[in-house]
C-alpha cells in the first residue's frame, strides 16, 4: 500500500513568517501534486512536479520533488492571511493514474 | 465547462437507509475518482475508473459500498445499508487519462447518517 505522510498536520503562524510543509513516502511516484482546499470546496491543483529534483515556483510558493521521487516539500515565503487553508500532497502511482492523497496540513496565517 | 457536478450537496438519512451519490465528470475526461474525506482519515481514495471500467476498488471499505459508471458522463456511489460511521464528505474527481494530469474535484456531498 502506498502511503503519503504529511507534516506538520497543523500550523499556525503570523503574517510574514516563512514555513515548510513536507510530504514523505517509502514509495516512488511518477509525479507529485500539491492541492489547496478551502472550506466547503473540493481541492484545487497548485502544481505538479514530475522529475526527481525538480523545483517549481508559484509566486511566494516553492515546490520541490525529491531526487528519488519519494518525497516533496512546499515552502511559503512571507505568508499572508490569504494563504490560510488545507494543503494536500498527492502522489500519482505508476502508469494507471491512481491518485493518493496525504492527510493534509491545515495552515492558519494570522494578521 | 461547468466542472465536475455532484448531487446532492447535502444528504441526511437514517441508519439502514440506502444512499446514492451522483457525479457528472468533465466532458472528455477518461478517469473518475471517488474519495471520502473525514477529519480523522483525511482524503481516502475509494475507487477509480478509467474509460468507465473500475481499475482499483481496494479502498471501498465494505460490501455495503458499490460504485458504477454506466457511461462516460455519469457515475454513482451507493451505500446500502448506511451506518453513522459513513458520515463524511464524499468527493468525485475527474482527469484526462494521461498520467500526471490534474484532477478536477466536485464540490462534494456532505453525508450525515443519524
Amino acid at each position: 500500500t502506498q502511503l503519503l505522510e504529511q507534516s506538520p498536520q497543523f500550523l499556525s503562524i503570523q503574517e510574514g513568517e516563512n514555513l515548510t510543509v513536507y510530504c514523505n513516502s517509502s514509495s516512488v511516484f511518477s509525479s507529485l501534486q500539491w492541492y489547496r482546499q478551502e472550506p466547503g470546496e473540493g481541492p484545487v491543483l497548485l502544481v505538479t512536479v514530475v522529475t526527481g529534483g525538480e523545483v517549481k515556483k508559484l509566486k511566494r510558493l516553492t515546490f520541490q520533488f525529491g531526487d528519488a521521487r519519494k518525497d516533496s516539500s512546499l515552502h511559503i515565503t512571507a505568508a499572508q492571511p490569504g494563504d490560510t487553508g488545507l494543503y494536500l500532497c498527492a502522489g500519482v502511482a505508476g502508469n494507471t493514474g491512481k491518485l493518493i492523497f496525504g492527510q493534509g496540513t491545515t495552515l492558519q496565517v494570522k494578521p | 465547462d461547468a466542472g465536475v457536478i455532484q448531487s446532492p450537496r447535502h444528504e441526511v438519512t437514517e441508519m439502514g437507509q440506502e444512499v446514492t451519490l451522483r457525479c457528472k465528470p468533465i466532458s472528455g475526461h477518461n478517469s473518475l475518482f471517488w474519495y471520502r474525506q473525514t477529519m480523522m482519515r483525511g482524503l481516502e481514495l475509494l475507487i477509480y475508473f478509467n474509460n468507465n471500467v473500475p481499475i482499483d476498488d481496494s479502498g471501498m471499505p465494505e460490501d455495503r459500498f458499490s460504485a458504477k459508471m454506466p457511461n462516460a458522463s455519469f457515475s454513482t456511489l451507493k451505500i446500502q445499508p448506511s451506518e453513522p460511521r459513513d458520515s463524511a464528505v464524499y468527493f468525485c474527481a475527474s482527469s484526462r487519462t494521461a498520467v500526471n494530469t490534474e484532477a478536477f474535484f466536485g464540490q462534494g456531498t456532505r453525508l450525515t447518517v443519524v
